[in-house]
Parts: structure tokens; sequence; C-alpha cells
């Protein structure tokens, strides 16, 4: 149990597009998704925490109006990445929780997202 | 800010038991100890967690000294599937509380 899926596993745009990206819980429901990305060789980030029916809370430094959240039911959340540019290429990870105490995070396998 | 300090490398030989430390001398009572690896190009995968007791599962163990300040992880038999970036983190127990990832240790498992 607790499978996370995303998609697409990988995808390229030219700049200037827009990207969706969409993060499932297969097999419990997740009242809190999380987003990050990871540039090569780095850590990941977190960029913003979303639950069910409400706003994401965006970290600092994250465009909330570049990187758009929804998360319109407990197993379905997407991440758009509207107006790409080269410098958002990176890979993006999503996680799932179902917001219980001491509850653990499943993680997606990330979609590698390259802005030509 | 990640809370925890870890190498940033480490080899072990396969077969080998792989110990894998942490420090985490600012840990709150309410916080839990929790390990994650990211094998190249993938999510993160979940390994084990603890608060203050050792704990053991199908993948790993984890020793969490007395006073909790640190921590060891421990593959019993490390293969060559075991190589990847491990990530030591602290995290609140109450809700879904977001995980903050330090740079963790790169453990390779050499043949």
């Amino acid at each position: 149990g607790a499978v996370v899926s995303q998609h697409p596993s990988w995808v390229i745009c030219k700049s200037g597009t827009s990207v969706k990206i969409e993060c499932r819980s297969l097999d419990f429901q997740a009242t809190t998704m999380f987003w990050y990305r990871q540039f090569p060789k780095q850590s990941l980030m977190l960029m913003a925490t979303s639950n069910e029916g409400s706003k994401a809370t965006y970290e600092q430094g994250v465009e909330k109006d570049k990187f758009l959240i929804n998360h319109a039911s407990l197993t379905l959340s997407t991440l758009t990445v509207t107006s790409a540019h080269p410098e958002d290429s990176s890979f993006y990870i999503c996680s799932a929780s179902t917001g219980l105490a001491g509850n653990e995070q499943f993680f997606g396998p990330g979609t590698r997202l390259t802005v030509l | 800010d990640a809370k925890t300090t870890q190498p940033p490398s480490m080899d072990c030989a396969e077969g080998r038991a792989a110990n894998l430390p942490c420090n985490h001398s600012t840990i709150s009572g309410n916080e839990y100890v929790y390990w994650y690896r990211q094998i190249h190009s993938q999510g993160p995968q979940y390994i084990i967690h603890g608060l203050k007791n050792n704990e053991t599962n199908e993948m790993a163990s984890l020793i969490i000294t007395e006073d909790r300040k640190s921590s060891t992880l421990i593959l019993p038999h490390a293969t060559l599937r075991d190589t990847a970036v491990y990530y030591c983190i602290v995290r609140d127990i109450q809700g879904a509380q977001k995980l903050v990832f330090g740079q963790g240790t790169r453990l390779t498992i050499n043949p």
C-alpha cells in the first residue's frame, strides 16, 4: 500500500509554455500533499504544502503565480508551471500524507521537466 | 533549515553492515527521527522512524542515543542496490508536518 504516482514521468517543453504535473495517491486518501523540486546534485527543496479543498501554502521565495497548485480531491494534486523558462528545468517530486499525527509521507517517483 | 548533520559520503563493502550516523543535537521532545533514502532519479523512499527506542524493520535498524542527540541507521547486510543518498530528518509528530531535507549522506556500496 501507500503508493503515490506522478504523471508525466518526464516532459520537454518550449520556453513560455505551461506544463501540468499530476500527483495521485492510489490507495489512500491524502489530505495533505507536498511539492518539492530538486536541482542536479542538490537536495530536495519544499515548494509548497497543499491541503485538500484549500489554498496551498508556499515556501519563501516560491512564486505562487508561477507554480499553480490545485488539490481538488483527496487523491489528486496538480502543479502547473506557468510560462516555463529554462531555469525551471528540474526534478519535481510530490509526496502525500493522510495528515494524521505521526504519519510518514509517501513520495511519488518524480517528474523530470526540461524547458528548452 | 535542516536540523540534522550527516557526513556527506560513505563507502561500504557489499555484504557488510552499513552504519550511517546522524547528529540532531537540537531535537525537541515532540520530534521523531525519520530516515529516507533516494536512489538516483527516483523519489525518496521511507526507511524507518523512531522517537527514543531502537527500532527495527525489514529494511534497517535505527539506534537512537539515550539523550536523543544522535542516531545511527544500520543496514545489516548492504547490497549494491542500497547505493543511494540517505537523509536523516527530524519531524514533529503533530499532523502532517513538512519534511526538511538536508544534504544527506551519499552511501556507495562497493562489490
